[in-house]
């Protein structure tokens, strides 16, 4: 199955400085990829996709995420955090056929933003 | 408003009592999903349906079973729930089964197995 890891479980970060959090995935297939973002005690909300078409993807609140063959990465960054961007985020994979393209999430990456 | 409904929105449970999570989408999907949510491990697949009529075991099954006899509804039932059973449940939902269009979850709800 493919899979994706996190590499930072927390990152810390200053208001109106650049974020970066890393996703590194797993696949046999040509992977549809998305970043998905959590606010406390509230539903997914989807970020972005990247479903082959162009490698760098532009989502919403001035995210965006750049897919890597070579480096198998789909790091998702914004040139300036904001206090609102505080959240859990979630590098996803779409599964093979076999499991009906169900989502497969990354352990996730709780971003703090700071003053 | 187009969209998923979860219900209930959270539930204290004893342990060994049998519980079904309800979900209903009106946005005539195929493929549904239900995931639980653990802090650490992201959320996990546990069972999905491709299209009504049908439905597959995900990563974590064990303890779960769900039935999708019409397109709307994909109910997730504990036959006899346990502790580690306590998570934040969340159903989805796809347009396709065949790739990977874009997914709606719902709200979730609240498990807490004592």
């Amino acid at each position: 199955a493919q899979s994706v890891t996190q590499l930072d479980s927390h990152v810390s970060v200053s208001e109106g400085t650049p974020v970066l959090l890393r996703c590194n995935y797993s696949s046999s297939y040509s992977p549809s990829l998305f970043w998905y973002v959590q606010h406390p005690n509230k539903g997914l909300q989807l970020l972005l996709k990247y479903t082959s078409a162009a490698t760098l993807v532009k989502g919403i609140n001035g995210f965006e995420a750049e897919f890597k063959k070579s480096e198998t990465s789909f790091h998702l960054t914004k040139p300036s955090a904001h206090m609102s961007d505080a959240a859990e985020y979630f590098c996803v994979v779409s599964d093979p056929p076999y499991s009906g393209y169900a989502l497969n999430f990354g352990k996730g990456t709780s971003l703090l933003v700071t003053p | 408003i187009a969209g998923i409904t979860q219900a209930p929105t959270s539930q204290i449970l004893a342990a060994g009592r049998r519980m079904t999570l309800r979900c209903t989408q009106d946005m005539r999907h195929n493929a549904m999903y239900w995931y639980r949510q653990d802090l650490g491990l992201g959320l996990r697949l546990i069972h999905y349906s491709n299209t009504a009529g049908t439905t597959g075991k995900g990563e974590v099954p064990d303890g779960y079973s769900v039935s999708r006899a019409n397109t709307d509804d994909f109910p997730l039932t504990l036959a006899s729930a346990v502790p580690s059973q306590t998570s934040v449940y969340f159903c989805a939902s796809s347009d396709s089964a065949f790739k990977a269009a874009g997914y709606t979850f719902g709200s979730g709800t609240r498990l807490t197995v004592v």
